[in-house]
């Protein structure tokens, strides 16, 4: 496998549920991210990760937890979503970060989310 | 926080026309990428632009740093299908501790 992968590509859940979005690179990279796109808005960065540890969260609710085990891995824990929070949440890598912009980011093809 | 102005939002256009959009920014930005939205994919990275002024191709796809460093525009020669997508700029400022801020997206449609 190459690139930057996420699973599941769709995911329904309810308002009480729990699931995780995962998300493995194979570039090598040490930034991850965790963006949310949302219909006709742009695209908004929720977690950044450097080297395994978290160096910024953009005040995301705490339904929101990321968890970055190794470089290569990135995990969005969800719990007690609200039918807003349906949307495409992509995964991208970079070589490092913040100076890293040369080859801009990698994304994911995303997890299309729909809170029910 | 900086925020970037994408145009237009959408375009309807015919296989074989030009297509123009552009972004702008009210601060000044040091970087600029353009990338393509695939429907059901990731954005992908077209052409990235590091200097005021600079010109950069990538077969049919023209893009431009603005001399003023807070605009860019993208141009897609002789359009086809496969060009249609969601086009989105992105910018990061000075400093390169500035996050990489992304505009709203310029959806394109080509009819064959």
């Amino acid at each position: 496998e190459t690139g930057v992968t996420q699973t599941p590509r769709h995911l329904v859940m309810g308002m009480t549920n729990k699931k995780s979005l995962k998300c493995e690179q194979h570039l090598g990279h040490n930034a991850m991210y965790w963006y949310k796109q949302s219909a006709k808005k742009p695209l908004e960065l929720m977690f950044v990760y450097s080297l395994e540890e978290r160096v910024e969260n953009n005040s995301v609710p705490s339904r929101f937890s990321p968890e970055c085990p190794n470089s290569s891995h990135l995990f969005l824990h969800l719990h007690t979503l609200q039918p807003e929070d349906s949307a495409l949440y992509l995964c991208a890598s970079s070589q490092d970060v913040p100076r890293d912009l040369g080859y801009g980011y990698t994304f994911g093809s995303g997890t299309r989310l729909t809170v029910v | 926080g900086q925020q970037l102005n994408q145009s237009p939002q959408s375009m309807f256009i015919q296989e074989g026309e030009d297509v123009s959009m552009n972004c702008t920014s009210s601060s000044i930005f040091n970087t600029w990428l353009w990338y393509k939205q695939d429907p059901g994919e990731g954005p992908v990275l077209l052409i990235a632009l590091y200097k005021a002024g600079e010109l950069t191709s990538n077969g049919r796809l023209t893009a431009q740093f603005g001399i003023t460093r807070k605009d860019s525009f993208l141009n897609i020669s002789a359009s086809i299908p496969s060009d249609v997508g969601i086009y989105f700029c992105a910018g990061q400022g000075q400093g390169g501790s500035e996050k990489l801020v992304f505009g709203k997206g310029t959806k394109l449609t080509v009819n064959p």
